[in-house]
């Protein structure tokens, strides 16, 4: 297994422009988040999956970013209408459960320029 | 609410010097504590764990201990090397939630 996989690891956007990710998780891990870090911060809990049940969303995620894990596998990460705000590095984890820790993937630089 | 505090970087050692990186906590439950570590161009790796009170997480020479009376979980190595250089986050994740509570992180520079 290789590990948390995210791509594509930098994008450059537009404003208003519309962008996804996509991550591959460890195939035995059930559960699945993302998280958003920018400079100088730590990781911002976004959303989580249990399989494909997405079970709870932070109030950081307005109603621009969608998520989805379809068949419990890979997830995608949807932001419409991108804001210069949004600029920051996007990182997906999966876990057997929380006590076992998370592995984490390199991450997603979005610049919205 | 839930919320983890760590002290402000960057800590600059020389080789073989001791360290601590203080980090503590406010939680309405019973917290698991975490440290994870970030070396330049990675992700984030689990380094130690702690699940209950007094408990000692430790791995590669560093090692904190869970102190619930000082709502603690400060992270030490006796003798930090350059390769130890990385930015460091401490965590708390409670299980009802699922979900980890990330510090601002701390980073550490040791020059040889």
């Amino acid at each position: 297994d290789t590990g948390v996989s995210q791509d594509p690891r930098h994008k450059i956007t537009k404003r208003g422009q519309n962008v996804t990710f996509r991550c591959d998780p460890i195939s035995e891990h059930n559960r699945l988040y993302w998280y958003r870090q920018t400079l100088g911060q730590g990781p911002e809990f976004l959303t989580y999956f249990q399989n494909e049940a997405q079970l709870e969303k932070s109030r950081l995620l307005s109603d621009r970013f969608s998520a989805e894990r379809p068949k419990g596998s890979f997830s995608t990460l949807e932001i419409q209408r991108t804001e210069q705000g949004d600029s920051a590095m996007y990182l997906c984890a999966s876990s057997a459960g929380f006590l076992y820790g998370y592995t984490f993937g390199s991450g997603t630089r979005l610049t919205v320029v | 609410g839930n919320s983890v505090t760590q002290m402000e970087g960057p800590v600059t050692l020389s080789e073989e010097a001791f360290l601590t990186i203080n980090c503590t906590y406010t939680a309405t439950g019973y917290p698991s504590l975490f440290w994870y570590v970030q070396y330049p161009g990675e992700g984030l790796q689990l380094l130690l764990k702690a699940t209950k009170a007094d408990d000692k997480g430790s791995n590669k020479g560093f090692e904190a201990t869970y102190r619930k009376e000082t709502t603690s979980f400060h992270l030490e190595k006796g003798s930090v090397q350059v390769s130890d250089s990385a930015v460091y986050f401490c965590a708390l994740g409670l299980e009802d939630t699922d979900k980890l509570i990330f510090g601002t992180g701390t980073r550490l520079q040791v020059f040889p």
